[in-house]
């Protein structure tokens, strides 16, 4: 059975600190990783990584794959109060959706 | 934002009864499916589809039926609530089956089993 792992479950940390959050999977026939921020409502798109060693970056957030230990960081620096959110990571192995396996979640807490 | 809509965005029902959640998209993606999110659990298929009449059970299926006669419609039924089936429901959809730009999801429906 696939499974992702996220950890911490939970964060909080003050405006301006650097974030990082972690995700380990085990997915069988593994293609890709992807990064969702939910806030509230419907999860929304951040990344999606395929290649290890190779970081992909929106403004602040980064994100990369290491498919030889078989996780993924996703980080988050400067952190403003609306990064707080809960961070989804879902393992897919082929297929439509599936293919995918979400794990639990990282539920970050920015203070100002 | 992509343009998929959920109804009712929120429903108190009783045990026993039957509730049918409806997924609207406007964007003529083949594939669609329900999600339902429960804390520590995420996100879970119950069912997905990958064209009109054409649908397959996912992880959590028991006690749910779905359908889909309308490219853009999908629907989710309990036929019998209950209040384990307390739960946020997503709606997603997909344009192809690879997941090349991955998938989008609704605003999600609340529903409450009492």
């Amino acid at each position: 059975e696939d499974k992702v792992v996220q950890s911490p479950l939970s964060l909080v940390v003050h405006e301006g600190d650097t974030v990082t959050l972690n995700c380990s999977y085990e997915v069988t026939n593994f293609r890709s990783l992807l990064w969702y921020k939910q806030e509230k409502k419907a999860p929304t798109f951040l990344f999606m990584l395929t290649s290890s060693g190779i970081e992909k970056k929106s403004g602040r957030l980064s994100s990369i794959l290491d498919k030889k230990e078989l996780f993924s960081i996703l980080n988050i620096t400067a952190t403003q109060t609306g990064d707080s959110a809960v961070y989804l990571c879902a393992g897919y192995s082929g297929g439509g959706a599936d293919g995918l396996t979400f794990g639990k979640g990282t539920h970050l807490i920015i203070q100002p | 934002d992509a343009g998929i809509t959920q109804s009712p965005r929120h429903k108190v029902t009783e045990t026993g009864t039957p509730v049918t959640l409806r997924c609207h998209q406007t964007e003529n993606h083949r594939y669609m499916y329900w999600y339902r999110q429960d804390p520590g659990h995420g996100l879970r298929l119950i069912h997905y589809s990958y064209g009109v009449k054409d649908t397959d059970k996912g992880e959590v299926s028991d006690g749910y039926s779905v359908s889909r006669s309308k490219t853009e419609d999908f629907l989710l039924t309990l036929e019998s609530a209950t209040s384990s089936q307390t739960s946020v429901y997503f709606c997603a959809i997909s344009e192809s089956a690879t997941l090349g730009n991955t998938i989008y999801f609704g605003e999600g429906s609340w529903l409450t089993v009492v």
